[in-house]
């Protein structure tokens, strides 16, 4: 099993702040990354999928890069609605995880 | 409008069974893979089942043997049974489409999820 392991675990930064969230895989990803919003009490929301697609309806502002084993989800100056539970998801041999997801707040 | 709605969580006491429903439509369903994904309170996601388009099921470790995931694509409805059930399977389960169909490689709608208490 493919494990991911996002850092930080929280940001804190302040609107209109650039937002970097790393994704680590124990091994290499054969179909790519995929990132999801969840804010409370809401399903997660597909942002990213393809390792660097943005999905309908995803801000211009949010791209996803990297290959291999690293990836990187940007925010590009933080908005209101920005502030969630961001999460990771690759699938490997009929196997899907998740990391464990990293918390952007407002500092 | 893809839409998928989660139902038939409860509260239900250490071993018993209990079976979710997941009723899709604004697409069509044999064509695509359907999962199950749980959250446990305050946590992060955990991929549970898949029930693939040529009748084939995919399970985590920890309910293989336990959960069963079926769909009828007659009635564009995905199952999860759940049997011997433990208070680890509290959370809250929610029904998600995998795309594309060629890899099911990500999930990209979502049903607003359904509550499993497993509780004395």
């Amino acid at each position: 099993e493919i494990v991911l392991t996002q850092s930080p675990a929280t940001l804190s930064l302040s609107p209109g702040e650039r937002a970097t969230l790393s994704c680590r895989a124990s091994q290499s990803v054969f179909y790519s990354l995929a990132w999801y919003q969840q804010k409370p009490g809401q399903a997660p929301r597909l942002l990213i999928y393809g390792t660097s697609n943005r999905a309908t309806g995803t801000p211009a502002r949010f791209s996803g890069s990297g290959s291999g084993t690293d990836f990187t989800l940007t925010i590009n100056s933080l908005e209101p609605e920005d502030f969630a539970v961001y999460y990771c998801q690759q699938r490997d041999d009929w196997q899907w995880t998740f990391g464990q997801g990293t918390k952007v707040e407002i500092k | 409008e893809v839409q998928l709605l989660d139902s038939g969580g409860d509260l239900v006491q250490p071993g018993g069974s209990l079976r979710l429903s997941c009723a899709a439509s604004g697409f069509t369903f044999s064509n695509y893979a359907m999962s199950w994904v749980r959250q446990t309170p305050g946590k992060g996601l955990k991929w549970v089942s898949t029930y693939g388009t040529r009748d084939d099921t995919y399970y985590a470790d920890s309910v293989r043997g336990r959960f069963t995931v079926s769909r009828d694509n007659s009635k564009n409805t995905l199952y999860l049974q759940m049997n011997s059930l433990s208070t680890e399977d509290t959370a809250v389960y929610f029904c998600a489409r995998a795309s594309p169909p060629e890899t099911s490689s990500y999930f990209d709608y979502w049903g607003q999820g359904t509550l499993v208490t497993v509780s004395s």
